[in-house]
């Protein structure tokens, strides 16, 4: 069964912390995504990567860093946390060739910053 | 990015039909059609996709306008399970889309 996981369900930090939030995929997909979902916005894009150190900015990438220095580790960095990053996270990730492929989700990562 | 739009909520019985629409007039020709759903709590799941035809699988059926500015999504026998909130995409070709959601349609079912 295909999976993508993330690190942690539930998070409590404080402002100005340094978070990461951890994605790893187990389906050797090149292109990886985190997004964030709040009440009446949908699902909004942070940022993406389509390869190994590669990465391009979504629709809301200010305050928002990223990592992936391996195929299968997609990692979103919060450099100081602050109240409104409280938020649902969401990985994904999604074949090279992907406009016809299926993308797959993790199950989310609840971030409270207080 | 082309654009979806999508009622914001729809409500249905069990064991009816539900037709879900999704308007995508600057769709461009090469763009994908894809659906997802999130049940609460959890993440998005594929439900279909397609480019020009209509579409069937096991989940629901897919049927594009032949301009293929709008389709819809159909649920044949809706079940309490089925309760969701819909997505309608449009996935560009090229290795590197960057595939944005819109807000969907809420779908409440009834008994």
């Amino acid at each position: 069964d295909v999976k993508v996981t993330q690190s942690s369900r539930y998070l409590v930090k404080r402002t100005g912390e340094k978070v990461f939030l951890e994605c790893v995929q187990d389906m050797d997909h090149e292109n990886m995504f985190w997004y964030r979902q709040d009440p009446g916005l949908g699902l909004r894009l942070i940022y993406f990567s389509y390869d190994v150190k590669m990465k391009e900015k979504g629709d809301i990438p200010e305050g928002y860093s990223v990592s992936r220095e391996k195929k299968e580790r997609f990692s979103l960095i919060l450099e100081s946390a602050s109240t409104n990053q409280t938020s649902m996270y969401l990985c994904a990730s999604s074949p090279r060739v992907s406009w016809r492929n299926t993308i797959y989700f993790g199950e989310g990562s609840w971030l409270t910053v207080v | 990015d082309a654009k979806t739009t999508q009622p914001n909520s729809m409500e249905s019985n069990e064991e009816e039909p539900v037709h879900l629409p999704c308007n995508h007039s600057t769709i461009s020709g090469t763009d994908y059609i894809h659906w997802y759903r999130q049940l609460p709590s959890q993440g998005p799941e594929y439900v279909i996709h397609g480019l020009t035809s209509n579409v069937n699988n096991r989940m629901a059926s897919l049927a594009i306008a032949e301009d293929r500015k709008s389709s819809t999504l159909i649920l044949h026998r809706a079940t309490l399970r089925d309760a969701a909130v819909y997505y309608c995409i449009l996935r560009p070709t090229g290795t590197a889309s960057k595939l944005t959601f819109g807000t969907g349609t809420r779908l409440q079912v009834t008994l």
